[in-house]
């Protein structure tokens, strides 16, 4: 069968490398998902969205990979820094739906 | 531009009492949705206010009730407070609930203690 990226409830990484982020959502019927990152004290701020007729989007340093076969959302930054320690969230809504339904979160920790 | 703003920032009430927390969204946006997030855990959806009217409710008791205001600013009501309402809650906003897909903005939320 095919692998499916792991939640990590805790990721640390060296300033400079590549960070992978895995979430598993809940919702076959989910059609749009979006990353989150919240810092310690603050309300979640939006990186990235993407829509279910899509498996890849790219932002500035980041990029949302898609895979509704398995369920499964990544997020990729590249080139990671001190800043970008944070806690980030998938959320995932259907089409009709309103509320949004966040995954667990994954604590990035960058060291440099 | 301004963001979601709300108020107050932190709020110490004892149980039994009662609590409002408003919340204005950015400019130009007609909806509000309301979060509760627990210390360690994502946010779990309490409401969605759209022009006015609720379109959404999560899985909270009637004791939590809001409403949204003609300039789209919006209030949580929270009575007879226990001990396990102590979050923080979040404020988003988007431009229109009714695409179901807009992207939901979020204030810095208001951190509530009950002692």
């Amino acid at each position: 069968g095919e692998s499916v990226g792991l939640h990590l409830p805790t990721l640390s990484v060296q300033e400079g490398d590549n960070s992978i982020i895995n979430c598993a959502y809940s919702n076959s019927a989910s059609d749009y998902f979006i990353w989150y990152k919240q810092e310690s004290g603050k309300g979640p701020q939006f990186i990235i969205d993407i829509r279910s007729n899509m498996d890849k989007r790219q932002g500035q340093r980041v990029t949302v990979l898609l895979n509704k076969t398995v369920k499964h959302l990544s997020l990729q930054i590249a080139a990671t820094q001190p800043g970008d320690s944070a806690v980030y969230f998938c959320a995932e809504t259907q089409q009709a739906g309103t509320a949004l339904i966040f995954g667990k979160g994954t604590t990035l920790s960058v060291s440099s | 531009d301004a963001g979601v703003t709300q108020s107050p920032t932190h709020l110490i009430k004892t149980r039994g009492q009662q609590v409002t927390l408003r919340c204005s969204p950015i400019s130009g946006h007609k909806s509000v949705s309301w979060y509760q997030q627990v210390l360690g855990q994502g946010p779990q959806f309490i409401f969605q206010y759209y022009e006015k009217e609720e379109r959404g409710r999560g899985n909270f008791p009637d004791r939590f009730s809001a409403r949204q205001f003609p300039n789209y600013s919006s209030e949580l009501n929270v009575n007879a407070l226990l001990l396990g309402d102590s979050a923080l809650y979040l404020c988003a906003s988007s431009l229109d609930s009714d695409r179901g897909t807009d992207t939901q903005y979020f204030g810095p939320g208001t951190r509530l203690t009950v002692l």
